[in-house]
């Protein structure tokens, strides 16, 4: 069974600072995800990591699949009230379509 | 161009009950997914279909769970009968699929629908 860990859990930041979030499996995964989801919504994905070692930026967020790729993080440049939300990390299985297993996630708040 | 919908947002019924969740994915999306979080665990995978035909459903939990993709168009998810354990929020997410001779997986997911048995 493929299981994904993230860490931290929970996250509480003044805004302006940095962080980061990570994910990490015991299994090799075809490609990488990075959804974040705000309450009452559904995920939206942020990012596609493929190649292992891929660094990935999207204005102040960067991604990087490790060179195994069993793992990854996300790092936030000085974090705005707007990053605030449920990000996930979800790994693609190439031999099942486009089934994903999904991290547990990590509950960010950035504080004004 | 509308999202991916599922209705209804919100349902509470009685254990031993049915209940009948709709996902319309975005027009054109072949392919279709059923997800679920339970409270307190990652979100995950129930099955897939592809236009009207199930691709994966290695994750449906039991024969209570019934989906169907009549059409190809939306899909319903019926639980029959509910039990405490079904509850949580169930996700439906829609990709396109093979287009112009590219795959274009990217799914989109909807709000989902938040169940309660109680």
């Amino acid at each position: 069974t493929q299981l994904l860990e993230q860490s931290p859990q929970f996250l509480s930041i003044q805004e302006g600072e940095n962080l980061t979030v990570y994910c990490n499996s015991s299994s090799v995964f075809s490609s990488l995800q990075w959804y974040r989801q705000e309450p009452g919504e559904g995920p939206v994905l942020l990012v596609t990591v493929v190649t292992g070692g891929e660094v990935k930026k999207l204005k102040r967020l960067t991604f990087q699949f490790g060179d195994a790729r069993k793992d990854s993080s996300l790092h936030i440049t000085a974090a705005q009230p707007g990053d605030t939300g449920l990000y996930l990390c979800a790994g693609g299985l190439k031999t099942s379509y486009d089934k994903v297993i999904f991290g547990p996630g990590t509950s960010l708040s950035v504080i004004p | 161009e509308a999202g991916v919908t599922q209705f209804p947002s919100h349902s509470v019924i009685e254990k031993g009950q049915t209940v009948t969740l709709r996902c319309d994915p975005i027009s054109g999306h072949d392919n279709l997914y059923w997800y679920r979080r339970v409270m307190g665990k990652e979100i995950k995978f129930l099955l897939h279909f592809v236009k009207e035909s199930k691709q994966d459903e290695s994750g449906m939990p039991n024969n209570r769970f019934l989906a169907e993709r009549t059409g190809g168009t939306y899909s319903t998810l019926k639980v029959q009968p509910a039990e405490l354990e079904d509850s949580g929020v169930y996700f439906c997410a829609s990709s396109q699929g093979l287009a112009g001779g590219w795959w274009r997986n990217e799914q989109f997911f909807g709000p989902g629908t938040r169940l309660t048995v109680l």
